[in-house]
This record gives C-alpha cells, structure tokens and sequence, in this order.
C-alpha cells in the first residue's frame, strides 16, 4: 500500500527564516509527486510536479526536490502570505495518496 | 492554469433533506473527475471517482446510494448528498485533471456541508 508521511505537522518560523518541509513515501511504480497549498476554508491549490530523483521545480520563494525516498519543500525567506498548509501527494500504479500536510505559519 | 469550480462553498441543511454540489472544469474536459472529503487536520480522502457517461466508481466503505454522483457531461458532475445526517457535516471537494495520471489534479474550492 502506498504511503506518504509529512513532517513536521506543524513549523511556525519568523519571516525571513528559511526552512525546509519533508514529505516521504512508499509507492509502488512512482508516477509523480505533487506539492499543492492549502489555505483554510479552501481546496488545494496546485504547486510543483516531480517525476524523478534528482528533479527539482522552483517558484517565487520555493523549491522543490525529490529522491527515490522522499520530497523537501524549501522555503526562502518566507513572508507572512506564505502561511498555509502544504501537501503532499504521490501517484502510483494504484492511485493519488496524499499526507496529512504541514501548517506553515510565518510571524510578523 | 486549469480551473475548477464548485458551487456552493457553503451550505447548512436539516437532517433529511439531499443536498447537491456541483462541480465544473471551466476550461478544458474532464472525462474523469474527483470526489474528496476532508476532516479537519486530516487528509484528503478520496470519496468516488465520477467518469463521464458511466456509472462512478466509489472507495471502499463510501456508500453509493447516499452519495449520488451523476457526470453529464464533459465538464459538469455533481454529487448529491442524500438524506443528510449531522455525521455528514464535512468539507466536500472536488477535482480534475487536465492529462493523464500522472498529471497534477485540479482543486475546486471545496463545500463545506454543515447538516443541523
């Protein structure tokens, strides 16, 4: 069975602190890995696709990365509109399975 | 980018009554689309999956005959939920992808059913 964990749950950083969001997984037959942000009251909105190790996708203050084993999400010197909660999503042979996410919160 | 909408974002029904949510791709077909159902500080779970022309294909433990899902057309499905009860209350939202499998879904903005 396909598996994807998130850590942390939750990262609350000062604006300006950079850091990184980790997404692992277990998935037979990798058809790609998906980042989507969440704001609250909202449906998931589409970030980055990876498909192989070693890839890595940017935008504005984030990038990123994949492995055979796990996905980081870095985050640049974040502002306070970067506050949400990030997902994480794998397509295998059988479906999408998602985490439960990372709630970002960045302070003031 | 793609864009999917949903309608209502929100709505508060009695106990009893069927309540339906539609779900559209504005700019492109959608042979297939997607049904998910989130709980607060959960994951997404996937509910059904609604295809065009054809019956829907629900996940285990989703019962079919509550939650109707009709897929009329290429950019339209929608999912009634029939005879609501309080334990129905959640955060209903619907997807789509504009290729393959391995390409990325598509989010509408999510209902949030509350059934008093």
């Amino acid at each position: 069975e396909d598996q994807v964990t998130q850590s942390p749950e939750a990262l609350r950083l000062q604006e300006g602190e950079s850091s990184s969001l980790n997404c692992s997984y277990t998935v037979s037959g990798l058809r790609g890995l998906f980042w989507y942000r969440q704001d609250p009251g909202k449906g998931p909105e589409f970030l980055f696709t990876l498909y192989s190790a070693g890839e890595e996708k940017e935008k504005e203050r984030l990038k990123a990365t994949l492995t055979k084993k796990e996905s980081f999400l870095h985050i640049t010197a974040p502002k306070p509109e970067d506050s949400a909660t990030y997902l994480c999503a794998v397509a295998g042979n059988e479906k999408l399975t998602f985490g439960t996410g990372t709630r970002l919160t960045i302070i003031p | 980018g793609a864009v999917v909408s949903q309608h209502p974002s929100w709505v508060i029904c009695k106990s009893g009554t069927s309540v339906k949510i539609e779900c559209r791709s504005l700019d492109f077909q959608a042979t297939t689309m997607f049904w998910y159902r989130q709980f607060p500080k959960q994951s997404l779970m996937l509910m059904a999956t609604s295809n065009e022309g054809s019956k829907a294909t629900y996940e285990q433990g989703v019962e079919k005959d509550k939650f109707l899902i009709n897929h009329a057309s290429l950019t339209l499905s929608t999912l009634t939920v029939t005879s609501a009860h309080p334990e129905d209350s959640s955060f209903y939202i619907c997807s789509a992808r504009r290729g393959g499998s391995d390409s990325p879904l598509h989010f509408g903005n999510g209902t949030r059913l509350t059934v008093t």
